[in-house]
């Protein structure tokens, strides 16, 4: 049972266009984190979102955490080719590791 | 130094043999985790070091895995008896100090094992 569920699993858009990724879970987090990941390299933090209904503005990039903070999303304006990666998002469990979702795989077509 | 660094970046070994890889930290972050990536997975956690000491190892698939980190900077992570289900790309990831919700991780490219 997977805690952090990512949707779209893969997702494949044209230069220019709009996207929007989800981070859920049943489970309640005192704050989530997106990294990307690009092959061959390992996961890069993009952001961590800590407060209920928080938004956060990274350039073309915007993150939203839930409410009930149980749900995150990564909306990209515009994406370019240089956004291709694996998305992943990422949430505190006991002690001091990360539970990862199963990712979402962006590849933007020039 | 700058990154984090781990060595072999790839790793092809026989089934059953020894394998040891290794990752460097950032210079004078005290936590250390290690974490397994299979193809088309997020990352999931095997052992975590702070300092010296294992604190939490409770990701380790089955005593065939085994950290170390002696003495509180490099860390060497040790599987026996290779079987092919080990084959992933092993991430190390360090960061200033434990409990970073906020701070997050800075991992290293990782070493992709395969077991053949």
């Amino acid at each position: 049972t997977q805690l952090l569920e990512q949707s779209p699993q893969f997702l494949s858009i044209q230069e220019g266009e709009n996207l929007t990724v989800y981070c859920n879970s049943s489970s309640v987090f005192s704050s989530l984190q997106w990294y990307r990941q690009e092959p061959g390299e390992g996961p890069v933090l993009l952001v961590t979102v800590v407060t209920g209904g928080e938004v956060k503005k990274l350039k073309r990039l915007t993150f939203q955490f839930g409410d009930a903070r149980k749900d995150s999303s990564l909306h990209i304006t515009a994406a370019q080719p240089g956004d291709t990666g694996l998305y992943l998002c990422a949430g505190p469990a006991t002690g001091n590791q990360f539970y990862f979702g199963t990712g979402t795989s962006l590849t933007v077509i020039p | 130094g700058a990154g984090v660094s781990q060595t072999p970046s790839n790793k092809v070994t026989e089934k059953g043999k020894y394998v040891e890889l290794r990752c460097d930290p950032i210079s004078g972050h005290t936590a250390l985790y290690w974490y397994r990536q299979s193809l088309g997975q997020g990352p999931e956690f095997l052992i975590y070091f702070q300092g010296t000491g294992a604190a939490d190892d409770s990701g380790l698939p089955n005593d065939r895995f085994f950290a170390v980190r002696p003495e509180g900077s490099v860390s060497t992570l040790k599987i026996q008896r290779t079987e092919r289900g080990d084959s992933a790309v092993y991430l190390c990831a360090s960061s200033l100090k434990a409990g970073t919700g906020i701070h997050g991780y800075t991992f290293g490219s990782g070493t992709r094992l395969t077991v053949v």
